[in-house]
């Protein structure tokens, strides 16, 4: 079985600072994780992956994330916020195969970024 | 990557219809997806179907209520029947694609339902 915690669910920065999304995972299996954005009336887009190589991973628009197997955690952060950030943020689990059972994500509850001008 | 598309992109329903939502793939995918993101919540996997079988569907979600077909590799449909309020959601479809140490999942740009 694998699970994933989203601990805030509205997190709220000025522009221009520090960027934290916080992610708990629990998993059965070596997990692969991901994180996508949803910008409003917008598709689901992937930031960024990890996949059991590097465990500090970059993804687009500067965010990055590193997987800490120790604490499950795999934190989204970035050095500056942007306006065009504002968007939920989820957070995303699956099992570390390409056979059984990969298609199966598990989506946190989504973590509401917003950007104070 | 995938290029995804659906239809229609939202619409506005009465209590008691049905609604047919279809997704498009730009290429042949063994599997796709369909899930439900309802107000405010996270995404919620209904089924899985894949080309030439019947779609699997996760528990709390059942065909009598979700039928979907998937004639091809590129194309499905997610039929919402018999509609209440409390199917207004988005709903996305999402394909796989095989990558070396993972597969990536794609998503379209979801259908927005009202159910009045």
């Amino acid at each position: 079985a694998q699970s994933v915690t989203q601990l805030d669910s509205h997190v709220s920065v000025s522009e221009g600072t520090p960027v934290l999304l916080r992610c708990n995972y629990s998993s059965s299996y070596s997990p692969s994780l991901f994180w996508y954005v949803q910008h409003p009336n917008k598709g689901l887009q992937l930031l960024l992956k990890y996949t059991s190589a590097a465990t500090l991973v970059k993804g687009i628009n500067g965010f990055e994330a590193e997987f800490k197997k120790s604490e499950t955690s795999f934190h989204l952060t970035k050095p500056s916020a942007h306006m065009s950030d504002a968007a939920e943020y989820f957070c995303v689990v699956t099992i570390n195969s390409a056979g059984a059972g990969s298609y199966q994500l598990t989506f946190g509850k989504g973590t509401k970024l917003s950007v104070i001008p | 990557s995938a290029v995804i598309s659906q239809k229609p992109s939202r619409d506005i329903c009465q209590r008691g219809t049905s609604l047919t939502i279809q997704c498009q793939v730009d290429s042949q995918v063994t599997m796709m997806f369909w899930y439900r993101q309802q107000p405010g919540q996270s995404l919620t996997l209904i089924a899985t179907a894949n080309q030439g079988s019947e779609a699997t569907y996760e528990s709390g979600f059942v065909i009598d209520k979700f039928p979907i077909s998937r004639p091809n590799l590129t194309f499905s449909t997610l039929t919402v029947s018999n509609m209440s309020p409390e199917d207004s959601s988005i709903y996305l479809c999402s394909v796989e694609r095989e990558g070396v140490s993972y597969n990536e999942q794609f998503f379209g740009p979801g259908t927005r339902l009202t159910v009045l």
